[in-house]
């Protein structure tokens, strides 16, 4: 049980573009979505927190016109990047949280997003 | 700032050993602390969680520990194998009723044979 996926697994676009990633629970209904990025050889750095049917809330530094997020459903959440430059280049990875266990977030496989 | 620290960026031991990773965080105290595996291209998942009010807990091969005292906690996998080869991280939740992690900058072990 409690497994997220993600969708695509890796992904290229032109800068300039916009790319969508899915995140969905497959096995649960997830109150809580969270999404990170990791750049190689580093730790995972919160982007945002979002609660289905609400507005996400961004962490510091993170712009929320670039990075649309949405919590439509209790099993899908996606991130959107916007108008991408090859700085956005990274592994995105999102993670969920059920409503019966509040302390053990549960990953996904990640997102290799290359803009070129 | 809050900060959660893992020693070793590497550390290399011979099948069989024991691994130790060390975690160490500095400001608040949190409720409990989380260690995650992560393998190269994937994402986290997720091992054992030890709260503030435990001093150990064990999963199979894994032990984690929890000292408030020294704002750190270990983390050992005895008897180790090569498939034990991964990067750890280890995570705080918080602070306070904030429900989101804090991870460190990850142990990469290597298990040899």
């Amino acid at each position: 049980g409690a497994v997220v996926s993600q969708h695509p697994s890796r992904v290229i676009c032109k800068s300039g573009t916009s790319v969508k990633i899915e995140c969905r629970s497959l096995d649960f209904q997830a109150t809580t979505m969270f999404w990170y990025r990791q750049f190689p050889k580093q730790s995972l750095m919160l982007m945002a927190t979002s609660n289905e049917g609400s507005k996400a809330t961004y962490e510091q530094g993170v712009e929320k016109d670039k990075f649309l997020i949405n919590h439509a459903s209790l099993t899908l959440s996606t991130l959107t990047v916007t108008s991408a430059h090859p700085e956005d280049s990274s592994f995105y990875i999102c993670s969920a949280l059920s409503g019966a266990s509040t302390d053990t977030q549960y990953f996904g496989p990640g997102t290799r997003l290359t803009v070129l | 700032s809050q900060k959660i620290e893992q020693n070793s960026e590497a550390l290399n031991i011979q099948e069989g050993k024991t691994a130790t990773l060390t975690c160490n965080y500095t400001n608040y105290s949190p409720a409990y602390l989380q260690w995650y595996r992560q393998d190269p291209g994937r994402g986290p998942v997720f091992l054992l969680l030890i709260r503030e009010n435990e001093k150990e807990k064990r999963k199979e091969r894994l032990k984690v520990t929890f000292d408030t005292t020294l704002k750190q906690s270990l983390f050992h996998i005895t008897a180790s194998q090569p498939a034990d080869s991964a990067t750890y991280l280890c995570a705080r939740w918080g602070p306070g009723t904030a429900s989101k992690l804090t991870f460190g900058t990850g142990t990469r072990l290597q298990v040899t044979l």
